[in-house]
């Protein structure tokens, strides 16, 4: 099976401007989690998307948004950069039958606002 | 609050020199405890799931035991190329996040 890919890999902006990431789950795979991860905070969570609903939404401020589409690929949008927005996004997957299924990430988006 | 904290947050190990990295967790309510490793500049892959207390997981060199308040992740003879940031996470009972640690960053010497 193919993993869990994100596009695109790297991307530059600058302040004030807005980004859209993309996600693709690993095939079969209904959830999808977004995170942050940065040196200082380490690896925070975003929002998790199933069935094309938010179904958990961490502490981040309404600049960051997301949806899921119903072939389960999902966007992140990220609105009014900042540039405490430079950070790697990453995405995972996982089936979600059980709620402790385990997620599969994928390699991130790196990020960098200038 | 729902807390996971790793430790050392750097080791630093000769080839073949065995050592254990630990994680302590609270949580209200444990769903699943993972582990991750991460190589820089790349996503986490997926290396442990452990559900209840007294399980145990092992794969090549490394094994991962889980309590009801830490788990541990213990590398055996490690080779250069387990040099590696290495996260663990917890999925609590209330909410789907997962909540990680800061990791411990494994550095393995030939």
């Amino acid at each position: 099976k193919a993993g869990v890919t994100q596009t695109p890999r790297y991307l530059i902006k600058t302040r004030g401007q807005q980004v859209t990431l993309s996600c693709s789950p690993i095939s079969g795979h209904r959830s999808v989690s977004w995170y942050q991860q940065t040196p200082g905070q380490g690896l925070q969570f975003l929002f998790e998307y199933f069935s094309e609903t938010q179904r958990n939404k961490g502490n981040f401020p309404g600049r960051f948004s997301g949806r899921q589409f119903s072939n389960s690929r999902s966007e992140m949008n990220v609105s009014t950069l900042e540039l405490g927005d430079s950070a790697l996004y990453l995405c995972a997957s996982s089936p979600a039958d059980r709620p402790q299924e385990t997620q599969y990430f994928g390699p991130g988006t790196r990020l960098l606002v200038l | 609050e729902d807390q996971v904290t790793q430790s050392p947050e750097a080791l630093r190990l000769q080839e073949g020199e065995s050592s254990s990295l630990n994680c302590s967790y609270t949580v209200s309510g444990l769903r699943g405890l993972f582990w991750y490793r991460q190589d820089p500049g790349k996503g986490p892959e997926f290396l442990f799931t452990l559900y209840s207390a007294g399980e145990e997981k092992e794969k090549e060199r490394l094994k991962a035991t889980l309590t009801k308040k830490e788990s541990f992740l213990h590398i055996t003879a490690p080779k250069p190329e387990d040099s590696a940031t290495y996260l663990c996470a917890v999925q609590p009972l209330q909410g789907q996040d997962m909540r990680f640690g800061a990791g411990t960053r494994l550095t393995v010497k030939p």
